[in-house]
C-alpha cells in the first residue's frame, strides 16, 4: 500500500492569491497524480508529475495556473495560482503502486 | 477517448435489498476497470478491480466487454454500505485513472 499525507487539509483564501499544496508519500514512487474534485463533481485529472521532468497537464489545465514541483520520489507540490472562486475544490494527490492507485486525504480549498 | 458513465447520481435502497450500481465505459482496447468507494469523512479507497475477480464486503462486479459495462452488485445491502461509489478505468500500465461522476448509495433501515 501507500500512505499519503497532504498539507494543508483545508484553507480559505482570498481571490487573486496563490496556495501551494504539499503531498508526501511514505515510500518512493515513480508517478504522482494531481486531481481536482469540484463540489458535487467527480475527480478530474489535472496533471501527472514524474521526478526529474516537467509535469504533463491534461486538457484544460495549464502550467501557469497549476505549477507543479516534483523534487524527489516521495514529494510533490501543486500551486493554485491567482485564485478565483471557481478554483474552490478538493485537490487530491494520488500515486500508483502494484497496479493500484492510492489517494491522499485531499485539500479542501475555498476561495472568497 | 476514455469515458466512464454512471447514470445514477443517487440510489436509495432498503436494508437487505439487492443493490446494483451501473457503470458503462468507452475505450478502444482492453482497459482495467475499478470500483472506488468514499465513506463519509474518509478518503477514497479501492473497493475492487476486475482483474482480481474478488468479492469485497459482499460486492462483486463483472466486466462485460460486449456491453462495455462493469456494474457493481451486492445481494443484500447493509446500512454501512452507504457511501459514494466511483467507477474508474485506466489503460494498461502505470497510467492515471479516469473516473465516472459517482453514485451516492443510501441504504435505508
Amino acid at each position: 500500500s501507500a500512505v499519503i499525507s497532504q498539507k494543508p487539509s483545508r484553507d480559505i483564501c482570498q481571490r487573486g492569491t496563490s496556495l501551494t499544496i504539499q503531498c508526501q508519500v511514505d515510500s518512493q514512487v515513480t508517478m504522482m497524480f494531481w486531481y481536482r474534485q469540484q463540489p458535487g463533481q467527480s475527480l478530474t485529472l489535472i496533471a501527472t508529475a514524474n521526478q526529474g521532468s516537467e509535469a504533463t497537464y491534461e486538457s484544460g489545465f495549464v502550467i501557469d495556473k497549476f505549477p507543479i514541483s516534483r523534487p524527489n520520489l516521495t514529494f510533490s507540490t501543486l500551486t493554485v495560482s491567482n485564485m478565483s472562486p471557481e478554483d474552490s475544490s478538493i485537490y487530491l494527490c494520488s500515486v500508483s503502486r502494484t497496479r493500484e492507485q492510492f489517494f491522499g486525504p485531499g485539500t479542501r480549498l475555498t476561495v472568497l | 477517448a476514455q469515458r466512464v458513465t454512471q447514470p445514477e447520481k443517487l440510489l436509495s435502497v432498503f436494508k437487505g435489498a439487492p443493490v446494483e450500481l451501473k457503470c458503462n465505459y468507452s475505450y478502444s482496447g482492453s482497459p482495467e476497470l475499478f470500483w472506488y468507494v468514499q465513506y463519509s469523512r474518509q478518503r477514497l479507497q479501492l473497493l475492487l478491480r476486475h482483474i482480481s475477480r474478488e468479492s469485497i464486503k459482499g460486492f462483486t462486479a463483472d466486466l462485460n466487454k460486449g456491453e462495455t459495462s462493469f456494474h457493481l452488485k451486492k445481494p443484500f445491502a447493509q446500512e454501512e454500505d452507504s457511501a459514494m461509489y466511483y467507477c474508474a478505468l485506466r489503460s494498461p500500465g502505470n497510467t492515471p485513472l479516469v473516473f465516472g461522476k459517482g453514485t451516492r448509495l443510501s441504504v435505508i433501515a
